[in-house]
């Protein structure tokens, strides 16, 4: 099976500006979450989508949103830039029903820098 | 946000050494599972355990779910220059999908 796929790896983009990640979860899988990696705050959950519906939110702005497709390939996408936004956007994909998968598998991550 | 208390931070060690890192928290967790994060790429999964009082080993790695259901351990036995990173542990109440994740301990290896 393929891996979890996150595009474009690294992006550069300044303050005020809005940016959208890419997701391809590992086939078949039907869950897909996004986690924000800082080193001041570690990771931080910030969604979860399933069959296209986002059944958990974490604790961030609503200018963090996100959308999943019918194939389960999902977006993430941030409004209004701000600086502390630099971080490493994860996604990880979830094999939900499997016995003994139900555990996260992630990508290696967008990291965004802010200017 | 909610996180774990993951110690040590940091581990510098010398090559063969044995390894210990620990997880606690407040809060009872259905599901504790140990992360590896090497630079510039996302957590791969290490070992996941699921019964209070569980001990599974893969490898050299062996982690043990807390009896309480809120610690978790990490053992690394006859460490290896390979593994360096840094190492996560993440909890999951049950029912939920969200991970709460600790803080990390980034181990380093002297040759």
């Amino acid at each position: 099976k393929a891996g979890v796929t996150q595009t474009p790896r690294y992006l550069i983009k300044t303050r005020g500006q809005q940016v959208t990640l890419s997701c391809s979860p590992i086939s078949g899988h039907r869950s897909v979450s996004w986690y924000q990696q800082t080193p001041g705050q570690g990771l931080q959950f910030l969604f979860e989508y399933f069959s296209e519906t986002q059944r958990n939110k974490g604790n961030f702005p609503g200018r963090f949103s996100g959308r999943q497709f019918s194939n389960s390939r999902s977006e993430m996408n941030v409004s209004t830039l701000e600086l502390g936004d630099s971080a490493l956007y994860l996604c990880a994909s979830n094999g939900q029903g499997y016995s003994g998968a139900n555990v996260l598998t992630f990508g290696a991550g967008s990291r965004l820098t802010v200017l | 946000g909610q996180q774990l208390n993951q110690s040590p931070q940091s581990m510098f060690i010398q090559e063969g050494e044995d390894v210990s890192m620990n997880c606690t928290s407040s809060s009872i967790f259905n599901t504790w599972l140990w992360y590896k994060q090497d630079p510039g790429e996302g957590p791969v999964l290490l070992i996941a355990l699921y019964k209070a009082g569980e001990l599974t080993s893969n490898g050299r790695l062996t982690a043990q779910f807390g009896t309480t259901r809120k610690d978790s351990f990490l053992n690394i036995s006859a460490s290896i220059p390979s593994d360096v990173g840094i190492y996560f542990c993440a909890g999951r109440f049950q029912g939920a999908q969200k991970l709460v994740f600790g803080q990390g301990t980034r181990l380093t290896i002297n040759p």
